[in-house]
């Protein structure tokens, strides 16, 4: 089946920390891969996306890569701010499955100032 | 925002009553997800649809039901509330497989 796993939260830095959070899945077919955002009290926001392998995904900062020999695709920024403190999921989609995202458990990461 | 309202964003309601969520777009999507967020399970997937009056099962469909009559209203109904499904309900929005989804501002619901 299709699946994501996360690391477990929380993860505490201190602000202008490097930052990784790691994600990996498993899928029966051939996914596109997602990070979400959620601050708290919203909704989930899409961060950044890559449709197929090697392919680098970036936004505010974060990036990440499309591993297919490692089935990854962890998050990195090379300078957190306070702001960033939040709940990053990592998702996959995959196309003869309706379009539907599955989930991983999510990953809270708090920045001290 | 992505156009995406959901009502009401707050609900206490006790056990054994039906509840009626409600999922509404502006954006004319053709699919919409109902997703329920519960500590160390992330999202799971309740139930979507594809189109009008086209629905399916998610992972965690059982005491869900939905409705879809207009392309932007997508209702989800606990037919009789249980204290597990004391959650925070997410609905999303997309325009197409592959696309992203776009997600609603959440309904936290009390099963009391």
């Amino acid at each position: 089946g299709n699946s994501v796993t996360q690391m477990e939260g929380p993860v505490t830095l201190s602000e202008e920390a490097f930052l990784t959070i790691n994600c990996t899945y498993t899928a029966t077919g051939y996914p596109s891969l997602f990070w979400y955002v959620q601050y708290p009290g919203e909704g989930l926001q899409l961060l950044l996306k890559a449709t197929k392998a090697d392919d680098k995904g970036s936004n505010k900062g974060f990036e990440a890569t499309y591993r297919k020999e490692t089935t990854s695709f962890h998050l990195e920024k090379g300078s957190v701010q306070v702001s960033d403190s939040a709940v990053y999921f990592c998702a996959l989609s995959v196309d003869n499955q309706g379009g539907k995202l599955i989930f991983g458990q999510g990953t809270e990461l708090s920045v001290k100032p | 925002d992505a156009g995406i309202t959901q009502s009401p964003r707050h609900k206490v309601t006790e056990t054994g009553t039906p509840v009626t969520l409600r999922c509404h777009q502006t954006e004319n999507h053709r699919y919409m997800y109902w997703y329920r967020q519960d500590p160390g399970h992330g999202l799971r997937l309740i139930h979507y649809s594809y189109g009008v009056k086209d629905t399916d099962k998610g992972e965690v469909s059982d005491g869900y039901s939905v409705s879809r009559s207009k392309t932007e209203d997508f209702l989800l109904t606990l037919e009789s509330a249980t204290s597990s499904q004391t959650s925070v309900y997410f609905c999303a929005i997309s325009e197409g497989v592959g696309s992203p989804l776009h997600f609603g501002n959440g309904t936290r619901l009390t099963v009391t």
